[in-house]
Parts: C-alpha cells; structure tokens; sequence
C-alpha cells in the first residue's frame, strides 16, 4: 500500500538546467510534506516543507508546489548543481490524524545532475 | 549546527541475539523517532516517542522492539531477538514540536548473521 509514490526512480539534468522532482499521495488526511536529501550511507537530510494550508514554499533554490485537487506535490531544483546529486525521498505526515507526526516515505527518485 | 547522533554505525550480530541501538537527539527536541530501511527499499516508520511514552508504533514495531530514553539525552532501539530480516540501516529522528521537520541521524546498519 503505496501511500507516497515517486515514480521516477531516477532522473538525469544538465548542470545549470531545472530539476522538477515529483511525487502523489493517496491518504487525504495528510496535512505536512517533506522533502529529504540522503546521500548513500548517509542519513536524509531536511531540504524543504510544505504545509497543506499552502501551495507553495521557496528556499533559496529550492521550491515545492503543492496540488491538493491532484495530491501531487513537486520539487524544483534551479539551478540544478552537482552536488545535487542524490536520492531525493518525498514524505508526509499526519496519515492517522491529529497527533499523527510518523512520516510516511516514498521510495526515492535518484538525481543526477551532469556537469 | 546540532546534530542527531547514532552508534555504533555498525553492528553485526548473530539472529537471536540482543542487540541496543543507541541515539542522542538534538537536545531541544520533543518528538523522537526509529526509522529502518531495509537495502533497496523505502524508509519506513517504526515508532515515535514523547513525554516518555511511546505515541505511535507500525504494525513492524512488534514485541521483539522495545525503546527507552534512559536518561536525558539518549534513546535507545532494542531488539530482544534479532531475525535476519531485521538486517536493515536503522535511523533515529527527532523534531522539535508538533509538525516541524524531523532531523536524522547517520542511521545504524545492522546485519544479523
């Protein structure tokens, strides 16, 4: 039971060009999303959130768009730089509720950013 | 900048055997967290833990996990009898509050033999 899907296990971008990382959800109770950075043999790291009251966060060159309506929400890496290169996991929380802070993961989209 | 800290980073052991992983979160944080991602696969919840009490727990955290926080700085993973399938990285997580992001640690591997 896929709750967070990523469908693209890997995506490849020139150097300098847009990433556009994308993810759907099921569970209509989720109300936080999260996007982790994880390097292998390393533990994910934070990049960026979302709550459900907005479609939109910005951090530098980082930037997630929310789509309600469509359960997506979408990663945007400009410019997109090598050490960019990772494993990319989309996840969400608040599936069971108020209270609820376990995240729910997807299975990763591996960046390549090509210089 | 704080840091959410994990040892050993690797312990082997053989199935049936105990073993305590161990984890000291970032030291404002309320919410902790074990994660585990078995190789190849995607990062799943165990269990969450606040105000000394377990919060929530997935159908995985079964009788063979336990966690404590046995002071106040460390909180611990135990498994009492390890099955190869609990080969897996293990992460410990915590966050501050209520929906505020979840900072991991380097995660532990562990392989049962």
């Amino acid at each position: 039971d896929q709750q967070v899907k990523q469908n693209s296990p890997s995506l490849s971008v020139q150097e300098g060009r847009i990433s556009i990382l994308n993810c759907d959800y099921t569970n209509s109770m989720f109300d936080y999303f999260l996007w982790y950075k994880k390097y292998p043999a390393e533990g994910p790291t934070f990049l960026i959130s979302i709550s459900s009251i907005k479609d939109k966060n910005e951090d530098g060159r980082f930037t997630v768009f929310l789509n309600k309506s469509a359960k997506h929400l979408s990663l945007h890496i400009v410019p997109s730089q090598p050490g960019d290169s990772a494993v990319y996991f989309c996840a969400a929380s608040g599936a069971s509720g108020a209270g609820s802070y376990q995240l729910t993961f997807g299975k990763g989209t591996k960046l390549s950013v090509i210089p | 900048e704080p840091e959410v800290t994990q040892t050993p980073s690797h312990q082997v052991t053989q199935m049936g055997q105990e073993v305590i992983l161990r984890c000291v979160p970032i030291s404002n944080h309320l919410y902790f967290y074990w994660y585990r991602q078995i190789l190849g696969q995607k990062v799943e919840f165990l269990v969450s833990f606040y105000n000394n009490e377990i919060s929530e727990k997935s159908e995985i955290f079964d009788d063979q996990f336990s966690v404590e926080r046995p002071d106040g700085s460390n909180f611990t993973l135990k498994i009492r009898s390890t099955k190869l399938e609990d080969s897996a990285m293990y992460f410990c997580a915590s966050s501050e509050g209520e929906n505020t992001e979840a900072f991991f640690g380097q995660g532990t591997r562990l392989t049962v033999v």
